[in-house]
């Protein structure tokens, strides 16, 4: 089973300043990574699949990175309502799984 | 606009059973794959089922393979997941999740349903 760690587990920043998140994976999985967005009591919106594409309906402030083992999501101007929890996943093998999050607090 | 809507969660003991159903629309249903994803309280994402868009591949996690199973009824735009010999540590909120990409599988979650809460108590 692939591993995703992401770090840090909480980044606190403001509003206006960029956020940088990261996901390493225990193998390579090639691009085969997304990620997603999670609110208190909401399901998970995905956000960037194929490492860099935006999904549908998502902001130009958020972007990502990285291939192999090394992923990063940015937000290059935090907004408030951006303030969540964020997943990474991984399709390059069975079984899929998820990173344990990264919570972004207001500072 | 694409839904998805979980249903039949609830309070089971322990070796007991549990039918979940995830009713679709928006979309053509019959044309994409399905995921089951489930959240314990407080605590990350967890995939646990696929089943292709025609029902011909199903895949699980190992730690519920022998005891889900995950069936799909395309006339009536609907999802399952047959929950058997259940244990504490199955409980969590599950959620329904339409795979990305039509016909040919992505395994990326877009959209996901609301949830429904499976809560495995004695």
């Amino acid at each position: 089973e692939i591993v995703l760690t992401q770090s840090p587990a909480t980044l606190s920043l403001s509003p206006g300043e960029r956020a940088t998140l990261s996901c390493r994976a225990s193998q390579s999985v090639s691009s085969y990574l997304a990620w997603y967005q999670q609110k208190p009591g909401q399901a998970p919106r995905l956000l960037i699949y194929d490492a860099s594409n935006r999904a549908t309906g998502i902001p130009g402030r958020f972007s990502g990175s990285g291939s192999g083992t090394d992923f990063t999501l940015t937000i290059s101007s935090l907004e408030p309502e951006d303030f969540a929890v964020y997943y990474c996943q991984q399709r390059s093998n069975w079984p899929i799984t998820f990173g344990q999050g990264t919570r972004l607090e207001i500072k | 606009q694409v839904q998805l809507v979980e249903s039949g969660g609830g309070v089971v003991q322990p070796g007991g059973s549990l039918r979940l159903s995830c009713a679709a629309s928006g979309f053509t249903f019959s044309s994409y794959g399905i995921h089951w994803v489930r959240q314990a309280p407080g605590k990350g994402l967890e995939w646990v089922a696929f089943i292709r868009y025609d029902g011909s591949y199903k895949y699980y996690r190992d730690s519920v393979k022998g005891r889900f199973t995950i069936s799909r009824d395309n006339s009536k735009n609907t999802l399952y997941l047959q929950m058997s010999s259940l244990r504490v540590e199955d409980t969590a909120v599950y959620y329904c999740a339409k795979d990305h990409g039509s016909t040919v599988t992505n395994n990326w979650f877009d959209p996901w349903g609301q949830g429904t809460l499976v809560t495995v108590s004695s």
